[in-house]
């Protein structure tokens, strides 16, 4: 099956500091997401990528969805402590799953 | 509007002991997810459907059923619980082919 492999498994990292995770993948996807997900909650969506080359931006947060369509990225720009959570990339690819990277978990230190 | 809506919240079972999880979503969507989570293994996909009376198995379907005779309800069934299915299960939904999922808030379940 797909195999996700998501990096770092953790960060600590200074409030006001910049951030990058990864994701990449053996196979090709269609469709790169990113959530994150707070204690005691689901997952919630982020980012959504639809083509690869694709370069997307909410607020802090930026991704990108690899040319290869085998990996894509998650940057969030001067953390904050509320950015504290464990993210996840998912990947949709040519059958109907849709299968998780095993996340990054982000500690912000004030 | 409530989006995605998972009952139990929370349950303890012997081994041996059944029980089914529902979800229930408002949104008409036609794709349904169920996964569980386990710490440092991220979601893995149990069960999906990809519309009223269809079912596929994921990643890890052994021990678990499906059924999905109503478009808004995905039921997770576990015969014989075992406790290696203590995990937080998760059941999701979406739109379309390539649409996000949206989350419930989840099903903290323990096997004793």
């Amino acid at each position: 099956g797909q195999q996700l492999n998501q990096s770092p498994q953790s960060m600590f990292i200074q409030e006001g500091e910049d951030v990058s995770m990864n994701c990449t993948s053996s196979s090709i996807f269609n469709t790169w997401l990113w959530y994150k997900q707070d204690p005691g909650e689901g997952p919630v969506l982020l980012i959504a990528l639809y083509k690869a080359g694709e370069l997307t931006s909410n607020g802090r947060l930026t991704a990108q969805f690899g040319i290869t369509r085998k990996d894509s990225f998650l940057n969030i720009s001067a953390s904050i402590p509320s950015d504290v959570g464990i993210y996840f990339c998912a990947g949709q690819g040519g059958n109907n799953d849709m299968r998780f990277g095993a996340g990054t978990r982000l500690t912000v230190k004030p | 509007n409530a989006g995605v809506t998972q009952t139990p919240k929370f349950r303890v079972l012997k081994t041996g002991q059944s029980m089914t999880l529902l979800c229930a979503q408002d949104m008409n969507h036609e794709y349904m997810y169920w996964y569980r989570q386990d710490p440092g293994m991220g979601l893995r996909l149990i069960h999906y459907s990809v519309g009223e009376g269809t079912t596929a198995k994921g990643e890890v379907p052994d021990g678990y059923n499906v059924s999905r005779l109503k478009k808004q309800n995905f039921l997770l069934g576990l015969e014989s619980a075992a406790p290696s299915q203590t995990s937080v299960y998760f059941c999701a939904s979406k739109r379309a082919y390539n649409s996000p999922l949206h989350f419930g808030n989840g099903t903290r379940l323990t096997v004793t």
